[in-house]
Parts: structure tokens; C-alpha cells; sequence
């Protein structure tokens, strides 16, 4: 199993740009969630996925939208990216199904940077 | 409000001393509540959670519902547990909230 991957790792937007960083699970989890890390805030939730076609917003999901056509995928679209969306974006995923044991399992992330 | 906070960003403690992570939470429900570490250049990974009441790496966490606190704990620090560590907060509906995170650093 790859487990949880991203693409791209590093990414330089122009302001006003638009892009989508990828995130794919091989394990048939059905929750995933994307996440930014910004130093001294910790992780904060922008949009999250209990299963196909069903999403819903975090924290901090201005600027973001989501979508989750298969269990496998859960893109994350910028749509005009401003310099405050600069930060580390992790992608991760959980099982959804034993609550006790539950894990969430993280991608290795997608550093963003927006001039 | 649902939160969660890390009053320490950093930490520093030299090799072999006790160390502690403090962590209080804020949830009117039943919290589950998570440690989460991130070592230089990795992903974050599960440490421990607090329904398993395990140790994990040295490292133990114990929930007191009456302080709203989940600190984590290890009486011999090492060099090699010096990382990012995150408390987090799973809430009913499956949503996790994460707190700042501190900074450890074990000095040798």
C-alpha cells in the first residue's frame, strides 16, 4: 500500500491563480480530510469527506472548495490563490468504521507559495 | 466552543530529564483526544490516544475530564524525541481539531 500520497510536494502560484493539489488513499478509507499548517497554529481542518459525495467545510475552507467523486480521491481546488494561502497543505485519511481504534493516517504534504 | 491548546510553543529539557507536554481541550461532548508528532522532514504520525491508555516510545497521556487537560508525559527525555508534537481532539461528528503544536528540543 502507498498509503496516503500528494502531488505536487512544492508548488509557486501567482496570485489569482488556480490550482488543485491531489490526495489519494489506497486503503478504502472513507473519511479524509485536507488540512494548512501555519507556524504557531498548528493544523486547522479546511474541508473534510465522510465518503463519496459527501463533504463538508472546516475551520478555514474560504477560498477552498472539495469534491468526492470516488473513495479513493479527494482534491483540493484553489480557486484564486491569494498570498495568505501560502503554507504547508497535508491530505489524510481514516477508516471511518472502528471508532476505538481509529488512525489517521497523513500524506507527506504540498508546500504552497503564493507571490 | 470546540479547541484545543498547546501554551507552550517551545520546550526545551536536556537528555534524561522529565518532560511534559501540556495540553487542555475545550468540548462540551465526550472527547477522545489524540497525540500527534511530526519529526524533522516526516509526516505526522500517530503517538497515542487516549482510549488505549498506552505508552508509546516512553511516552504516556492521561485524560482528566475535570481539568479538560491530556498531557503528555516521559521521564527520561532522548535526543531523538525532539519534534513538533500536536495535541488533537476528535469531536462526535468525526471532525479533529488539532492545537498549535510545541516544539520540542532535548538538548544533549
Amino acid at each position: 500500500n502507498a498509503g496516503v500520497t500528494q502531488t505536487p510536494k512544492f508548488q509557486v502560484l501567482k496570485t489569482g491563480q488556480s490550482m488543485t493539489l491531489q490526495c489519494a488513499q489506497d486503503m478504502n478509507h472513507e473519511y479524509m480530510s485536507w488540512y494548512r499548517q501555519d507556524p504557531g497554529m498548528g493544523l486547522r481542518l479546511i474541508h473534510y469527506s465522510v465518503g463519496a459525495g459527501i463533504t463538508d467545510q472546516g475551520e478555514v475552507p474560504n477560498g477552498y472548495n472539495v469534491s468526492r467523486s470516488t473513495t479513493e480521491d479527494f482534491p483540493l481546488r484553489l480557486l484564486s490563490a491569494a498570498p495568505s494561502q501560502t503554507s504547508v497543505y497535508f491530505c489524510a485519511s481514516s477508516s471511518g468504521r472502528e471508532r476505538v481504534t481509529d488512525t489517521q493516517y497523513f500524506g507527506p504534504g504540498t508546500r504552497l507559495t503564493v507571490l | 466552543a470546540q479547541r484545543v491548546t498547546q501554551p507552550e510553543k517551545l520546550l526545551s529539557v536536556f537528555k534524561g530529564a522529565p518532560v511534559e507536554l501540556k495540553c487542555n481541550y475545550s468540548y462540551s461532548g465526550s472527547p477522545e483526544l489524540f497525540w500527534y508528532v511530526q519529526y524533522s522532514r516526516q509526516r505526522l504520525q500517530l503517538l497515542l490516544r487516549h482510549i488505549s491508555r498506552e505508552s508509546i516510545k516512553g511516552f504516556t497521556a492521561d485524560l482528566n475530564k475535570g481539568e479538560t487537560s491530556f498531557h503528555l508525559k516521559k521521564p527520561f527525555a532522548q535526543e531523538e524525541d525532539s519534534a513538533m508534537y500536536y495535541c488533537a481532539l476528535k469531536t462526535s461528528y468525526d471532525k479533529v481539531i488539532f492545537g498549535p503544536g510545541t516544539s520540542l528540543s532535548v538538548i544533549p
